[in-house]
């Protein structure tokens, strides 16, 4: 199964600061990477896919980088709205895995 | 709109069984692979199963392999988690996702508790 490790795991920081968050796959899953967005007591939210390709109607303070084994997820400027929990997803094979999650609070 | 709703949780003992539905609306069930995801209270994501949009596809992660079975009905845009064997452990909220999980349903609560 290949692992995917998030870090940090809980990142404060305060409106308008620019963040970034790290995961790193156990082996190369090229750019079969998924980054989705979740707040308390609601559904995950796709963010970006394809590592880099933002989703339809997500702002585009958002954006994704990276390949092979390691990846980021950058918020340009924080807004009060994107304090939530992220998580990135390898979908390049089965058993799809997510990394534990970054929980970004406000500083 | 697209759409998916999730039903059919609810609290059963250990070993019990339960069946979660999806309904899918909004857009052509069929031209999409489906997925299972849950999320234990207070922990991360985790992958369930997943089914090609013909059904010819099915995988499931190890924790569920030869306890749960994944199926859908096409022809009612429907997505369903048949769930045997049930333990603690399998406490979570599940939702259904569309195709590269692009879309998903606010989930169903199972509770597995004597």
């Amino acid at each position: 199964d290949i692992q995917m490790t998030q870090s940090p795991s809980t990142l404060s920081a305060s409106v308008g600061d620019r963040v970034t968050i790290t995961c790193r796959a156990s082996q190369s899953i090229s750019s079969w990477l998924a980054w989705y967005q979740q707040k308390p007591g609601k559904a995950p939210k796709l963010l970006i896919y394809k590592a880099s390709s933002l989703e339809s109607g997500v702002p585009s303070r958002f954006s994704g980088s990276g390949s092979g084994t390691e990846f980021t997820l950058t918020i340009s400027s924080l807004q009060p709205d994107d304090f939530a929990t992220y998580y990135c997803q390898q979908y390049n094979s089965y058993p799809i895995t997510f990394g534990q999650g970054t929980r970004l609070e406000i500083k | 709109e697209v759409q998916l709703v999730e039903s059919g949780g609810g609290l059963v003992k250990p070993g019990g069984s339960l069946r979660l539905s999806c309904a899918a609306s909004g857009f052509t069930f069929s031209s999409y692979s489906m997925n299972w995801v849950r999320q234990a209270p207070g922990k991360g994501l985790e992958w369930v199963s997943s089914i090609s949009s013909s059904s010819s596809y099915i995988y499931y992660a190890d924790s569920v392999k030869g306890r749960f079975t994944i199926s859908r009905d096409n022809a009612k845009n429907s997505l369903y988690l048949q769930m045997n064997s049930l333990r603690a452990e399998d406490t979570a909220v599940y939702y259904c996702a569309r195709g590269n999980m692009d879309v998903w349903g606010k989930g169903t609560t199972v509770t597995v508790s004597s």
